[in-house]
């Protein structure tokens, strides 16, 4: 029941543009993303509650595909503060109130 | 947002023992979940504990190893019970605020010897 996140790393310039991928075998009624710095706990990112929505958060940005059960989160002119692990959290019913992580996704940005 | 505190922040344990690991919210939440992550791996839900009924523990884990209290709106506990080396990991605690969002403890990171 976990979501798959592709890709598993990625290392980035500062600038450059990311996209993370979270795939779930099951139907999806809303899609969490989080990031976790190491160390630290994780962060809320954004949430997508309906199929198609896409979500901007700066220049971090998300769409949540229901049909494909499929979620991606875009990393625009990538900041060094946006290295860490990038999850992405599913829920398969409205009011499920327990979120499935996904395998993460840890992003690297160097200068 | 919620602010919460978490204790012990790490402990060092005896194979066959138990930790009890607090969680304090500052404002009244009506659930909290309790998460584990291995080192390096993604967050498995352990339990959701309402305020008032019995926790609802997810496959794989069971009352009898991982009791969860939670007395009020504000404060729950998770108990690691009979630990073996296996329950190594970081446990964490969780709650959400209306408009859905997660906040974490800071993490308790549990290392059994």
């Amino acid at each position: 029941q976990q979501p798959v996140q592709s890709p598993q790393a990625v290392i980035l310039r500062e600038g450059e543009d990311a996209v993370i991928n979270c795939s779930s075998s099951k139907a999806l009624y809303s899609v969490h993303w989080y990031r976790q710095k190491h160390g630290e706990a994780p962060v809320f990112l954004m949430i997508l509650l309906k199929g198609g929505e896409q979500k901007g958060h700066e220049k971090i940005s998300a769409s949540f595909n229901e049909k494909k059960q499929q979620s991606s989160l875009y990393l625009t002119a990538s900041q060094l503060s946006y290295s860490g692990t990038y999850f992405c959290g599913t829920e398969i019913r409205a009011g499920a109130n327990n979120l499935f992580f996904g395998t993460g996704t840890r992003l690297t940005v160097i200068p | 947002s919620a602010v919460i505190s978490q204790k012990p922040s790490r402990d060092i344990c005896q194979r066959g023992t138990s930790l009890t690991i607090q969680c304090q919210v500052d404002s009244q939440v009506t659930m909290m979940f309790w998460y584990r992550q291995q080192p390096g791996q993604s967050l498995t839900l352990i339990a959701t504990a309402n305020q008032g009924s019995e926790a609802t523990y997810e496959s794989g884990f069971v009352i009898d190893k991982f009791p969860i209290s939670r007395p009020n709106l504000t404060f729950s506990t998770l108990t690691v019970s009979n630990m073996s080396p296996e329950d190594s990991s970081i446990y964490l605690c969780s709650v959400e605020d209306p408009a859905r969002k997660l906040f974490f403890g800071s993490g308790t990171q549990l290392s059994v010897l």
